[in-house]
């Protein structure tokens, strides 16, 4: 059984850059069903997809945030690695990493989440 | 990009209800469309996938239908578990958007 979890700085100050890594056991990264992807969850508010990276490293992610975002991962370590600029406060928000098998259309096993809040 | 809309954003239920929650896409998804449980303070869970297609564990009384732009998922009879949130999500050459939520609520 996968399992996937999120870890990362708890707060980040206004302009900084965000390092969020998903770290996957059970699986290896480069099995043919470990898509991961990132979603994001501002408190009370909707989910909102922000990148994916395929088994083949195929990386794709939100049109609103692609300028901001860089998805890798590090099959070595089973860690997949989110980068989000020029963070700002409306970014706050519950960040989830998530198992997205290719050709499966959603995403079947999900980590924990990790709240991040952007505050001076 | 492909906009995902759910109605109601707000269903005021009671146990052993028959609910239906609609989600249309702006473009066609064809059946790639997923439909996820969150419950307060928790990870969402997949319930269906392909727009049918029932995750394993999932009870039966859950079901979707649908296929292009528009989709429903059906709780045939409603359990006191079953008061939460539910997404729709949709997946489109890499790309995936998510609905704005349907907040299922205790009559």
């Amino acid at each position: 059984q996968v399992t996937l979890k999120e870890s990362g700085p708890v707060l980040v100050k206004p302009t900084e850059t965000l390092t969020l890594t998903c770290t996957v056991s059970g699986s290896s990264l480069s099995n043919a069903r470990m898509g991961v992807g990132w979603i994001r969850q501002p408190p009370g508010k909707a989910l909102e997809w922000l990148a994916h990276i395929s088994p083949d490293d195929e990386k794709s992610y939100s049109t609103s945030l692609k300028s901001r975002l860089t998805i890798s991962k590090d099959t070595s370590k089973s860690q997949v690695v989110l980068t989000m600029t020029n963070m700002d406060p409306v970014d706050t928000a519950t960040f989830y990493c998530a198992r997205g098998p290719p050709g499966y259309g959603g995403y079947d096993s999900w980590g924990q989440g990790t709240l991040v809040t952007v505050s001076s | 990009d492909i906009q995902m809309t759910q109605s109601p954003s707000t269903l005021s239920a009671s146990v052993g209800d028959r609910v239906t929650i609609t989600c249309r896409a702006s473009q066609s998804v064809s059946s790639w469309l997923a439909w996820f449980q969150q419950r307060p303070g928790k990870a969402p869970k997949l319930l269906i996938h392909k727009a049918s297609s029932l995750e394993s564990g999932v009870p039966s009384r859950f079901s979707g239908s649908g296929s292009g732009t528009e989709f429903t998922l059906t709780i045939s009879s409603l359990q006191p578990d079953d008061f939460a949130t539910y997404y729709c999500q949709q997946y489109n050459s890499y790309s995936w958007t998510f609905g704005q939520g349907t907040k299922v609520e205790i009559k």
